[in-house]
């Protein structure tokens, strides 16, 4: 089975640019989450999604960033304009739901390098 | 608030020993924890999860952990480290009243010397 998949895996820009990362997560999943991980900040959580939804985007960082999911199959994280500070390794994963909080699982990380 | 708190952010141990890697916990509702490994260049993969069942649950690859509601703890364990356990290993609580809002702790790097 396809787990959650990712691209682009590495992005180098310069500062200002936009950057959009992609994400399909797996068939049937109804939750859909973005996170950021950095040596400094750790695993934060952006946002999530819950069929489509956003459900908490409390650790969007700032206006430059946004994320959608226009079907169940798709999802962007977006950030206009794009600096230095944002360079991380964004990762996305899904979670089946179903009443239970359960296991989430990652796709491989879109390496972001703002330069 | 939610939190973890793990404690060594690197810990080493000779092939063979016992692995000990330390989470503790703060939860305003009964928690679900889990441990989660990073391998090199790749995301975080489930190693097991507590959701108020047993409380010594069983993971793959060997790993289990040890909820003790008194010590507010979720240890990670394995008897004896493999080459291959060398990994970044993340404690991770559940949201407010079971929400999907995970707490991930800081991770704790796992050497294993030959």
């Amino acid at each position: 089975d396809a787990g959650v998949i990712q691209s682009p895996r590495h992005e180098v820009t310069e500062m200002g640019q936009e950057v959009t990362l992609r994400c399909k997560p797996i068939s049937g999943h109804d939750y859909l989450f973005w996170y950021r991980q950095t040596m400094m900040r750790g695993l934060e959580l952006l946002i999530y999604f819950n069929n489509n939804v956003p459900i908490d985007d409390s650790g969007m960082p700032e206006d430059r960033f946004s994320a959608k999911m226009p079907n169940a199959s798709f999802s962007t994280l977006k950030i206009q304009p794009s600096e230095p500070r944002d360079s991380a390794v964004y990762f996305c994963a899904s979670s089946p739901g179903g009443g239970l909080v359960g296991e989430l699982f990652f796709g491989e990380g879109s390496r972001l390098t703002v330069l | 608030a939610q939190s973890v708190t793990q404690l060594g952010s690197h810990v080493s141990v000779s092939e063979g020993a016992l692995v000990l890697l330390r989470c503790n916990y703060s939860s305003s509702v009964p928690p679900y924890l889990f441990w989660y490994v990073q391998y090199p260049n790749q995301g975080l993969q489930l190693l097991l999860k507590y959701t108020s069942a047993a409380t010594l649950v069983k993971g793959i690859n060997g790993f289990e952990a040890e909820f003790k509601k008194s010590e507010t703890s979720f240890h990670l364990t394995k008897p004896s480290a493999h080459m291959s356990d060398a990994a970044e290993y993340f404690c991770a609580v559940s949201g407010d009243s079971g929400t999907y809002k995970y707490i991930f702790g800081t991770g704790t790097r796992l050497k294993v010397l030959a």
